[in-house]
């Protein structure tokens, strides 16, 4: 079985530049996650999806992140304009669906974003 | 927001001794997950354990919960050096799955 494919694995860039990550899901997962993991810190999630809709959202910065999930499966995660305090690994995760109870997230190799 | 909080933040041992870490939440929760991750890595889910047990195992992992004092423990038995990785607590309350901080291993040879 395939696992939770990112790209790209590393992204430099300078403040105020635009940025995308792509995340293919595990085959039949319904539910995608965007999680941001600063140097030493736990996951913070970013945006849940649930197919093609948007679960939850209330911790994604929305005035310069967006994020979009297409016919339910691939998923692309912007930012733009880039700030310092943006420099992360971004995880994508993926489960079943999360009308289920007991859920485990299957994790990406995530993207190591450092904004200069 | 962050509910778990993992202790300690760091541990260090020799191998083939137990280690013992442990996390803390603030509200009920349907079910407590733990995930590895090793460095430059993506997360890799261990164990979970529901709400209504209070001992699982798996292996060399013991995972323990008593949702009265809103805590768990997970336990890794004769370590290895391929244990040395980071272990975070995750909680799920039914709308999202929350991380914790994690604890960094790091087994001695």
């Amino acid at each position: 079985e395939a696992g939770v494919a990112q790209s790209p694995r590393y992204k430099i860039i300078e403040k105020r530049q635009s940025v995308a990550f792509w995340c293919n899901p595990i085959s039949g997962h319904a539910t995608l996650y965007w999680y941001q993991q600063i140097l030493g810190q736990g996951p913070k999630l970013l945006i849940q999806f649930q197919n093609n809709g948007v679960v939850d959202d209330s911790q994604l910065p929305k005035d310069r992140f967006s994020a979009e999930r297409l016919k339910g499966v691939d998923s692309t995660l912007k930012i733009q304009p880039a700030k310092l305090e943006d420099s992360a690994v971004y995880l994508c995760a993926s489960s079943l669906g999360r009308r289920r109870t007991n859920e485990k997230l299957f994790f990406g190799s995530g993207t190591q974003l450092s904004v200069l | 927001s962050q509910q778990g909080e993992e202790d300690p933040q760091a541990l260090s041992i020799q191998e083939g001794e137990n280690a013992t870490m442990n996390c803390s939440y603030k509200t009920s929760i349907n079910n407590l997950q733990w995930y590895r991750q090793n460095s430059g890595r993506g997360l890799v889910h261990l164990i979970l354990i529901r709400s209504n047990e209070r001992e699982k195992h798996s292996g060399r992992l013991r995972v323990t919960l008593d949702t009265s004092k809103k805590s768990s423990s997970l336990l890794i038995t004769a370590s290895r050096a391929a244990d040395t990785a980071s272990y975070f607590c995750a909680t799920d309350a039914g709308d999202k799955i929350i991380f914790g901080k994690g604890t960094r291993l790091h087994i001695l040879p």
